[in-house]
């Protein structure tokens, strides 16, 4: 089955600094990555996602980049603020297999 | 929101006893999901549904079944709980459907935490 790995498991940045998070994949049939992003407490939510016809997608300060040759995806914030402090999972699944794989998560904080 | 409420939000039982979660979802959502979160493992699937009495098992359904006799509600049960199930349970609606069910967002519930002593 598919298997993803997730790094770092945690990372502290300044208040504006970009973050990066990384995401690799074993199934080269995986052909959707989409990103949670979980507060204290809270439920998963989705932040944004790519299909594996696309390289990059953007929403403001949020980019994800797909390399499928490598079977490697990324998260980018850009201008963090803390807010974006929160624990952020990536995801890999395929048409038709219902068992969408996360990884391990990371704990971002982002410090004032 | 679209509709999904997990029951109960918290529970603390014993070693041996049965466990029934509830999940509950208003706007008929065919594909229904059950997870488990533990620190180091992310989200890992444990049973899902594909509609009325048609479920299956995922990544981690060993000590779990589940039930789904209405669309609406979808229970997942440990028959005789072990302190290796203490964890965080969340259920899961997909928001698309058909054979591309696993491939655009899921929407969680809020999360059932049990604590088994």
């Amino acid at each position: 089955g598919e298997n993803v790995e997730q790094h770092p498991s945690t990372l502290s940045v300044q208040e504006g600094d970009s973050a990066v998070i990384k995401c690799t994949y074993s199934d080269s049939a995986s052909n959707y990555f989409p990103w949670y992003k979980q507060e204290l407490g809270k439920r998963p939510q989705l932040i944004i996602d790519i299909r594996s016809n696309v390289g990059e997608k953007k929403d403001q300060r949020i980019a994800v980049t797909l390399n499928k040759t490598a079977k490697h995806f990324s998260l980018h914030i850009t201008e963090t603020q803390p807010e974006d402090s929160a624990v952020y999972f990536c995801a890999a699944s395929r048409t038709g297999n219902n068992d969408m794989r996360f990884g391990a998560g990371t704990r971002l904080t982002v410090k004032p | 929101d679209a509709g999904i409420t997990q029951s109960p939000r918290h529970k603390v039982t014993e070693t041996g006893t049965p466990v029934t979660l509830r999940c509950h979802q208003t706007e008929n959502h065919r594909y229904m999901y059950w997870y488990r979160q533990d620190p180091g493992h992310g989200l890992r699937l444990i049973h899902y549904s594909y509609g009325v009495k048609d479920t299956d098992k995922g990544e981690v359904s060993d000590g779990y079944s589940v039930s789904r006799s209405k669309t609406e509600d979808f229970l997942l049960t440990l028959e005789s709980a072990t302190s290796s199930q203490t964890s965080v349970y969340f259920c899961a609606i997909s928001l698309t459907s058909g054979s591309y069910a696993n491939t655009g967002e899921l929407f969680f519930g809020e999360g059932s935490r049990l604590t088994v002593l």
